[in-house]
């Protein structure tokens, strides 16, 4: 089966530079994607890597290591309504269904002034 | 354009009572997902569809969850009876393609809150 880990939890400052790790375990990977959610919202995406190496979207890049089985997430020059739960998620095969998302516990990003 | 729309948003009810949850994805959309999540925790996938079949129902409790997608657009999820431990947030997303240009970008709805009493 697959697993991930992610912190918990993450505090910043605002303007500041916060990076959030994944780790994860499967197999037939097929790439790594970021989610963001705020509370009471809808989960919305941010990025997916399928290839090693650093995707920038803004101020959001990605990074993926696939020998590593490691990616992160960075946020650049903070702001407030930065804070929010962020979900890494696996694109494996699966099993018998084809390729599947599985999502980790998420890292509650809180951005203070 | 719209995105997708869930309804009710909150619904509270009984333990035993049924219930079910609506969804709308967005217009053009051949896969749509239902995902359970938890307090605390990332949403987990019950069922995916490709149009109106139903390709992966792996983790859909079919005891007492049913869904259907009878036209390849709407979708309902059922919960007959409910149990205290089904209170938790039920998200529909949808995605142009599920096999297409690799990103697979969900769209998600706000979901609907339950509480099981």
């Amino acid at each position: 089966g697959q697993s991930l880990e992610q912190p918990s939890e993450v505090t910043a400052v605002e303007g500041a530079i916060v990076q959030i790790n994944c780790t994860y375990q499967t197999s037939g990977f097929y790439g790594l994607s970021w989610y963001q959610q705020h509370d009471g919202g809808a989960p919305t995406f941010l990025s997916y890597n399928a290839l090693d190496g650093l995707e920038e979207t803004g101020r959001f890049s990605s990074f993926l290591s696939r020998s590593d089985s490691y990616g992160y997430l960075l946020l650049q020059e903070l702001q407030m309504k930065d804070s929010a739960s962020y979900f890494c998620a696996v694109r494996d095969r699966g099993g018998s269904s084809g390729d599947k998302l599985t999502f980790g516990t998420g890292t509650r990003l809180a951005v203070r002034p | 354009e719209a995105g997708v729309v869930q309804s009710p948003r909150y619904k509270i009810i009984e333990k035993k009572q049924p219930v079910a949850f609506w969804c709308n994805p967005i217009s053009g959309h051949n896969t749509l997902y239902w995902y359970l999540q938890n307090l605390g925790q990332g949403p987990e996938l019950l069922i995916r569809y490709e149009n109106e079949e139903a390709v992966d129902d792996s983790q859909l409790p079919k005891d007492r969850f049913s869904a259907e997608r009878l036209k390849g657009v709407d979708s309902t999820l059922k919960i007959q009876p409910a149990e205290l431990g089904d209170s938790a947030v039920y998200l529909c997303a949808s995605s142009l393609d599920h096999l297409a240009a690799g990103r697979n970008e969900q769209f998600f709805g706000p979901g609907t809150r339950l509480t099981v009493l």
